[in-house]
């Protein structure tokens, strides 16, 4: 069966430093991955998807960048952080190729703030 | 434009009755539909989809929903609630080939003793 993972599950970050959060599966091959970031524990807001390694879609112009260095690893950095920043992160996984029947499967999520 | 809308920011249900969580959506061509659970602090739990057949999709937890296409809406019900139904919802869709969900705000599901 497949599973997702994602670390750290807290993070507690000053302004202007660095962010990386990693997120990884197993049990499948060459997923779609998602990074989402919900605010004030309602709205999910996508930030980056990536259907395949090295490809990467961007939502949102903002302060965060994603990349994917291998096929079931999911990268989620910033040079320097910001108050606005803070939220709860989420990463998913879907079945590459599945076409319209594609579901998201999330992960436990990274909780991020920022002071 | 093509959104979701989830009308009721909490829904408030005593153990035993039954619930629903109410989902409606606008779209043009034909969507696809699915419902989410999140616990505090936990990721997303995947719960029913609507893709195609059957109006009435069942899903995990004794939880299903009724695709309405007249009235283009896709409410989540359960027969009788526990106190553990306690949640926050989401209903999403995608439309045609988007890989991209469209996200309700979400909807607090209580369940009192």
């Amino acid at each position: 069966s497949q599973t997702i993972h994602q670390w750290p599950a807290t993070l507690v970050q000053p302004v202007g430093s660095p962010l990386s959060l990693e997120c990884t599966v197993e049990g499948t091959s060459n997923p779609n991955l998602y990074w989402y970031r919900q605010a004030a524990g309602r709205g999910l807001q996508l930030l980056f998807y990536s259907v395949g390694i090295g490809q990467i879609s961007s939502e949102v112009p903002q302060n965060l960048s994603a990349s994917r260095p291998q096929d079931r690893q999911f990268i989620l950095s910033s040079k320097k952080l910001l108050l606005s920043d803070s939220g709860f992160y989420l990463c998913a996984w879907s079945l590459g190729a599945s076409g319209v029947e594609e579901t998201q499967y999330f992960g436990p999520g990274t909780r991020l703030l920022v002071l | 434009a093509q959104s979701v809308a989830q009308p009721e920011d909490q829904v408030n249900v005593a153990e035993g009755n039954p619930l629903t969580v109410k989902c409606t959506y606008s779209v043009s061509g034909n969507p696809y539909l699915f419902w989410y659970v999140q616990y505090p602090n936990r990721g997303l739990q995947f719960l029913l989809k609507y893709i195609t057949g059957d109006n009435l999709v069942k899903g995990s937890y004794g939880f299903e929903a009724e695709f309405n296409k007249s009235q283009t809406s896709f409410h989540l019900k359960k027969p009788s609630a526990l106190v553990s139904d306690s949640a926050l919802y989401f209903c999403a869709f995608r439309a045609g080939n988007n890989r991209k969900l469209i996200w309700g705000l979400g909807t607090s599901l209580a369940v009192n003793p």
